[in-house]
């Protein structure tokens, strides 16, 4: 069966340290997303990708960043991790024209 | 920038009930609106999608419907059930027919009471 799997579930990790959460998807959809979500602000928008080597800002992009070399795999990279930056973080993707999406189980991530 | 509120924000039931969760938006320029389901510790599940020409769409014990120019939109659960117990969440795509990204309203924390 298709999936979308996100790794590593949880991470601890030091302030200032290079983090890469990994969003891997069996679907073959177009559209990536990355999601953070937050007790008191739900879930915004990181980044996105509509097809491989695009990759747009979302709502809260600033210290992260993506790249799409393939239609399957969009990590999400934290350049120097700060404490601000401890959170879930959902990875989702959707096919182009049918607005459906399918969201990953999330990375819990705590910066220290 | 749109903002999508959902009230209440949590809503305790006794099993067997009906009842309404709401959403809201302030852009009323919207494509498609969809619900979802999260479970305390996992990832979201797609419950209804309503798509820009629709008012409104069921599946099982659940209706949503959509006024656009309202800027509202109601997730309807009838005879609800402990295993309903969960946050819904609401989240509008933006307008023009190319635009997939969500915009997310922070939920309402349903318990269902056995």
């Amino acid at each position: 069966d298709a999936e979308i799997t996100q790794s590593p579930r949880h991470k601890i990790t030091e302030t200032g340290r290079q983090v890469t959460l990994a969003c891997h998807q069996t679907w073959n959809h177009n559209n990536m997303f990355w999601y953070r979500q937050d007790l008191g602000h739900g879930l915004r928008l990181i980044h996105y990708s509509y097809g491989v080597q695009d990759t747009n800002k979302g709502e809260v992009s600033d210290g992260y960043s993506v790249s799409r070399s393939n239609t399957e795999d969009l990590p999400l990279t934290l350049e120097s991790a700060a404490s601000s930056q401890t959170s879930v973080y959902f990875c989702a993707s959707s096919e182009t024209g049918t607005y459906g999406y399918t969201f990953g189980s999330g990375t819990r991530l705590t910066v220290v | 920038k749109q903002e999508v509120t959902q009230i209440p924000a949590a809503l305790s039931v006794p099993e067997g009930e009906n009842l309404v969760l709401n959403c809201s938006f302030t852009d009323s320029a919207i494509y498609n609106l969809q619900w979802f389901r999260q479970d305390p510790g996992k990832g979201l599940t797609s419950l209804l999608l309503i798509q820009s020409s629709q008012r409104e769409q069921t599946s099982g014990r659940l209706n949503a419907s959509l006024d656009k120019s309202s800027g509202r939109s109601t997730l309807y659960i009838a005879a609800s059930q402990p295993g309903d117990s969960a946050t819904y969440l609401c989240a509008v795509y933006g307008s023009g027919g190319s635009n997939y990204k969500l915009t997310f309203g922070k939920g309402t924390l349903l318990t269902v009471n056995p």
